[in-house]
């Protein structure tokens, strides 16, 4: 268990539907992460927040949004899902320490599957 | 812009041969600069990671990288590879001061022959 929770683990479902991706970073960590992982683009990234607000943002759709809320916990939103939507999901979190001690630390992921 | 190469896309080594995965990166600031793992259908593990000092550093299971800044490489290295190192390998970098986004390699895929 690596500190980051990410529900759910599957996700089925159909073209046009909308899904929340939920995810619970490590404790203590303030910044949060999320990628999409598929075979013909990578690991790409789509948005961090720190401590509730909107840090950066990548390769996000506009159909997709995400959130962080007071208790630090993640949500993202696809929307209007098409088949090319379908990959895996990963939020991450961080923690700076010193000394080099900070890093990030990844969910296991959920995998979304649009049919 | 920020980038990452592992130019070998999939690479096929016999159990206890040595391993080397390379790894180049493009990024204006001092880099922060990882090594993950991910097997079929897991997460991201850390295996090893370079912030300042020593240009060598350890990781997990028997891996090492070493920074070459003149080069603009972090190669991952492991002398004798086991068969339970098959997997997808990822280098990443971000920026050394703020620990902002994560930029990944397309990763390398290990097959480890008995």
């Amino acid at each position: 268990d690596s500190g980051v929770t990410q529900t759910p683990k599957h996700l089925i479902t159909a073209t046009g539907q909308r899904v929340t991706l939920r995810c619970s970073p490590r404790s203590g960590d303030l910044s949060v992460y999320w990628y999409q992982q598929s075979l013909d683009q990578g690991l790409q990234f789509l948005i961090q927040y720190y401590n509730g607000e909107e840090r950066a943002k990548g390769n996000i759709l506009e159909r997709f949004s995400a959130q962080q809320f007071p208790d630090l916990h993640s949500e993202l939103n696809l929307s209007s899902l098409e088949l090319g939507d379908s990959a895996l999901y990963f939020c991450a979190s961080s923690t700076r320490g010193r000394g080099g001690s900070g890093g990030y630390t990844f969910g296991s992921g959920t995998r979304l599957t649009v049919v | 812009a920020q980038s990452v190469t592992q130019p070998d896309i999939h690479i096929t080594v016999s159990e206890g041969a040595s391993l080397e995965l390379r790894c180049n990166y493009s990024y204006g600031a001092t880099p922060y600069l990882f090594w993950y793992v991910q097997s079929p259908g897991q997460g991201l593990q850390l295996l090893l990671k370079y912030f300042s000092g020593d240009t060598l550093v350890q990781g997990i299971k028997g891996f090492e990288a070493e920074f070459k800044r003149s080069q603009s490489s972090f190669n991952l290295r492991k002398p004798s590879v086991h068969w339970s190192d098959a997997a997808e390998y990822f280098c990443a970098v971000t920026r050394g001061s703020t620990l902002g986004r994560l930029y990944f390699g397309r990763g390398t895929q290990l097959t480890v022959w008995p």
